[in-house]
């Protein structure tokens, strides 16, 4: 049971323009979303959250928009780096402290 | 991601044995979390602990593994009698309970 789906397991974008990454939940239950970034032979690295009481949370490059009625949030990076080629997880939990459940990652490599 | 230290970075071990996996939280953290990776899937959580007592272990196979995270030093992932479907990635983050969860570079288990 996939609680947190990304359908698309990867996505090419050119260098400037802007990516854009989705993610489904179906556990209305959830009330935190992250994203985390992830490079080959390392950890996930924590990129930018939202709770669900807001629909739009803004770092730098980084964009996250949420939207419950559909159970989908998605993460907009712009404009798209070279450095931003890396699997991304979105995750979702459900109160604090408890665990984090993870999408299978989206593959984005940004080409020049 | 630096602050959460795993240890070892690579682990090699024959069907069988045992496996030991180390994770010192970051400075001030008392939440501790483990995930394992499968290659080519998505982290699956196993395990939440607080210091000397397990929270949730709704992740974890009901025999041979088990986890701690003792009033003094790192927690502990062990696995006993390893099988080759063993072989993963496993990751630690700890988290102050109330905000993001940070990730360790992760111990990659080969069961040869």
């Amino acid at each position: 049971d996939q609680q947190v789906k990304q359908n698309s397991p990867s996505l090419s974008v050119q260098e400037g323009r802007i990516s854009i990454l989705n993610c489904d939940y179906t556990n209305s239950m959830f009330d935190y979303f992250l994203w985390y970034k992830k490079y080959p032979a390392e950890g996930p690295t924590f990129l930018i959250s939202i709770s669900s009481i807001k629909d739009k949370n803004e770092d730098g490059r980084f964009t996250v928009f949420l939207n419950k009625s559909a159970k989908h949030l998605s993460l907009h990076i712009v404009p798209s780096q070279p450095g931003d080629s890396a699997v991304y997880f979105c995750a979702a939990r459900t109160g604090t402290a408890s665990k984090l459940t993870f999408g299978t990652g989206t593959r984005l490599q940004v080409t020049l | 991601n630096a602050g959460v230290m795993q240890n070892p970075r690579h682990l090699v071990r024959r069907r069988g044995q045992e496996a030991r996996l180390r994770c010192s939280p970051m400075k001030g953290h008392s939440h501790v979390y483990w995930y394992r990776q499968l290659p080519e899937e998505g982290l699956k959580f196993m395990v939440y602990l607080q210091k000397e007592n397990i929270i949730d272990e709704s992740g974890m196979p009901k025999e041979r593994f088990s986890a701690e995270f003792p009033k003094e030093g790192p927690s502990i992932l062990r696995i006993q009698q390893v099988v080759r479907g063993d072989s993963a990635a496993y990751f630690c983050a700890s988290s102050l309970g109330t905000a993001e969860a940070f990730f360790g570079q992760g111990t990659r288990l080969t069961v040869v």
